[in-house]
C-alpha cells in the first residue's frame, strides 16, 4: 500500500540544525511532487515546501525560505527537508505529503527549545 | 501570499443535521481548491479537491462547491465520526496556503 514514513524530528537548540527525512513505498515515487506541511502544537496547518518530482523546481513558504532546503533522492525513494537557523516557532510536526496530497505521513515532531 | 479565511472559527451542529462551512481566498484561486479533515493526533485527510470533486472514498454527505473566491463545504446529515476540525487548501498560485480551520463539535 501507499506509505511514508517520516524520521529525523528531536528535540534542538535555537540556531541549531536537523535534517527531516521521508521515505515512500507502495507508489512510483519518481512520478510525483512531494510537499512538507507542519502544524505547530494546537495550531492549523502550515504549508512549507515542494518539490517537483524530478527536483526541477522548489518552492518554499515565506517563513522558511533561505533557511530550509527541501531535495530528493528518487533512487532511494526519499524526500529530505534540511532545516537550519532553527527557531522556536519553528517547533511542530512535520508530514510529508504526496503531491496529490491523498496521502500523508504519520508526522515527526520538531522541538526547538533550549 | 493568498490568504485563506474560514468561518466559523467554531461550529456546533447536532448530529444527523447539516452542517456548512466557509472559506474565502483573498484572490481568486478559480476551482484549486481543497478540503481536508483532521481529527486529533492524525494526519489531514484530503475529501475534496478542484473544489467540488470528492476524492476517492469520501461518503457523498460531504460536497463542496464555489469558484473563484468564495467555496463551501457542506456534510449533509452529521455522522459521529464528521466531527473534527476542516481546512480548505489553495493549490492555484504559490505559496500554497490553508485556512485557519473549522472546528465542528458536537451540539
Amino acid at each position: 500500500q501507499v506509505q511514508l514514513v517520516e524520521s529525523g524530528g528531536g528535540v534542538v537548540q535555537p540556531g541549531g540544525s536537523l535534517r527531516l527525512s521521508c521515505a515512500a513505498s507502495g507508489f512510483t515515487f519518481s512520478s510525483y511532487g512531494m510537499h512538507w506541511v507542519r502544524q505547530a502544537p494546537g495550531k492549523g496547518l502550515e504549508w512549507v515546501a515542494f518539490i517537483r518530482y524530478d527536483g526541477s523546481n522548489k518552492y518554499y513558504a515565506d517563513s522558511v525560505k533561505g533557511r530550509f532546503t527541501i531535495s530528493r533522492d528518487n533512487s532511494k525513494n526519499t524526500l529530505y527537508l534540511q532545516m537550519n537557523s532553527l527557531r522556536a516557532e519553528d517547533t511542530a510536526v512535520y508530514y510529508c505529503a504526496k503531491g496529490d496530497t491523498v496521502t500523508w505521513g504519520q508526522g515527526t515532531l520538531v522541538t526547538v527549545s533550549s | 501570499e493568498i490568504v485563506m479565511t474560514q468561518s466559523p472559527a467554531t461550529l456546533s451542529v447536532s448530529p444527523g443535521e447539516r452542517a456548512t462551512l466557509s472559506c474565502r481566498a483573498s484572490q481568486s484561486v478559480s476551482s484549486n481548491l481543497a478540503w481536508y479533515q483532521q481529527k486529533p493526533g492524525q494526519a489531514p485527510r484530503l475529501l475534496i479537491y478542484g473544489a467540488s470533486t470528492r476524492a476517492t472514498g469520501i461518503p457523498a454527505r460531504f460536497s463542496g462547491s464555489g469558484s473563484g473566491t468564495e467555496f463551501t463545504l457542506t456534510i449533509s446529515s452529521l455522522q459521529s465520526e464528521d466531527f473534527a476540525v476542516y481546512y480548505c487548501q489553495q493549490y492555484n498560485n504559490w505559496p500554497r496556503s490553508f485556512g485557519q480551520g473549522t472546528k465542528l463539535e458536537i451540539k
